[in-house]
């Protein structure tokens, strides 16, 4: 059975902080790592993964995906408040149907 | 560009009533992709579709039915509703068929409640 596992399902930080949060994955067909962040509504989309070793960044957030320990982190430095959020883990599957088996999520909390 | 828009955003309904979640993408989209979400569980994958006139199960689809008429709309049933089905929908679109484009594009949700 296909499996997402994040860590830590919870966190709570001061602004300016930097947090790494974690995925570990078991995928049959495996093609990518997604990561999304969830506040109050949809999940947006923050990064997919497809190479292993190869960081991906966009402003204060990274992620870099290792296929061999299959496992993947998201890294926000200098966390603000309007970081907090939950941010979703997702392996995607390949082979017709490219579908997506979340993690639980992490729930971020960054306070002032 | 709407991109994934869900009908309706909240609804309550009585155990044993059915009703029709609509999704629809203007993003010219082939795959679709029903999830539900509750507290401690994350998304589960409900049903999907990869085209016009196709569904699949997904993880979770009992209790559910899907039809994809209609390459921009893929409607959720609740023939029966029961307690267990209060939770909150998500609807997704992708073109996971082409290499680089397989990120799912989420619609705001659509919040149900079944007493």
């Amino acid at each position: 059975e296909d499996k997402v596992v994040q860590s830590p399902l919870s966190l709570v930080v001061h602004e300016g902080d930097t947090v790494t949060l974690n995925c570990s994955y078991e995928v049959t067909n495996f093609r990518s790592l997604l990561w999304y962040k969830q506040e109050k509504k949809a999940p947006t989309f923050l990064f997919m993964l497809t190479s292993s070793g190869i960081e991906k960044k966009s402003g204060r957030l990274s992620s870099i995906l290792d296929k061999k320990e299959l496992f993947s982190i998201l890294n926000i430095t200098a966390t603000q408040t309007g970081d907090s959020a939950v941010y979703l883990c997702a392996g995607l599957t390949q082979g017709g149907s490219e579908k997506l088996v979340f993690g639980k999520g992490t729930k971020l909390t960054v306070n002032p | 560009n709407a991109g994934v828009t869900q009908t309706p955003k909240f609804r309550v309904l009585k155990t044993g009533q059915s009703m029709t979640l609509l999704c629809a993408q203007d993003m010219n989209h082939e795959y679709m992709y029903w999830y539900r979400q509750d507290p401690g569980m994350g998304l589960r994958l409900i049903h999907y579709s990869v085209g016009e006139g196709t569904t699949a199960k997904g993880e979770v689809p009992d209790g559910y039915n899907v039809s994809r008429l209609k390459k921009q709309n893929f409607l959720l049933g609740l023939e029966s509703a029961a307690p267990s089905q209060t939770s909150v929908y998500f609807c997704a679109s992708s073109n996971g068929h082409l290499a680089g484009q397989e990120t799912q594009y989420f619609g705001p949700g659509t919040r149900l409640l079944v007493l």
